[in-house]
């Protein structure tokens, strides 16, 4: 079975430039997770869609992050204009249709390290 | 709002060396209680989890028991081994998962 993909990998800007990152979740997975690592911390849960619709984003920064999910499958998430602080790695993880016993098992790609000059 | 305090690290061991990685939470409610490992160059991936309080997760010579009298969840293992080495990760899951920071581990050989 295919796991999370991500990309890019790595991915450097200047500030107030944009950026996104694409991710393809497991295939059948209903329910895909943004994460953002800043060093040093653990992953915070940036938004969660369940198929095409957003489940929780508050935690997204609205003003600066949007993120799409078009079709139930492959998502993408957008910053637009990149502030230094956004520095991190962005994760992306999918998991089984929510309530199925699996509540937290989730499966992670390899991320995409964003560094902002 | 709900919590996760893991030891700081890195925690640096001998190979067979018994390892224990402290983790308590706060959270309200019955959360669900996991271990995530992120190896070198690879995802976080589900080490153990543990549904409800006095369950012990295990995996691969790893073990934590849900003690909810001491709101904890300590991983454990009784020998280490290099190819441990990696970050790892508690969290909780009430209706996310929140994660703690992570604690290195390196095995030495």
């Amino acid at each position: 079975e295919a796991g999370v993909a991500q990309s890019p990998r790595y991915k450097i800007i200047e500030k107030r430039q944009s950026v996104a990152f694409w991710c393809n979740p497991i295939s059948g997975h209903a329910t895909l997770y943004w994460y953002q690592q800043i060093l040093g911390q653990g992953p915070k849960l940036l938004i969660q869609f369940q198929n095409n619709g957003v489940v929780d984003d508050s935690q997204l920064p609205k003003d600066r992050f949007s993120a799409e999910r078009l079709k139930g499958v492959d998502s993408t998430l957008k910053i637009q204009p990149a502030k230094l602080e956004d520095s991190a790695v962005y994760l992306c993880a999918s998991s089984p249709l929510e309530g199925q016993g699996l509540s937290g098992t989730q499966y992670f790609g390899p991320g995409t390290r964003l560094l902002v000059l | 709002g709900n919590s996760v305090t893991q030891m700081e690290g890195p925690v640096t061991l001998s190979e067979e060396a018994f390892l224990t990685i402290n983790c308590t939470y706060t959270a309200t409610g019955y959360p669900s209680l996991f271990w995530y490992v992120q190896y070198p160059g690879e995802g976080l991936q589900l080490l153990l989890k543990a549904t409800k309080a006095d369950d012990k997760g295990s995996n691969k010579g790893f073990e934590a028991t849900y003690r909810k009298e001491t709101t904890s969840f300590h991983l454990e293992k009784g020998s280490v081994q290099v190819s441990d080495s990696a970050v790892y990760f508690c969290a909780l899951y009430g209706n996310k998962l929140v994660f703690g920071a992570g604690t290195i581990l390196r095995v030495k050989s």
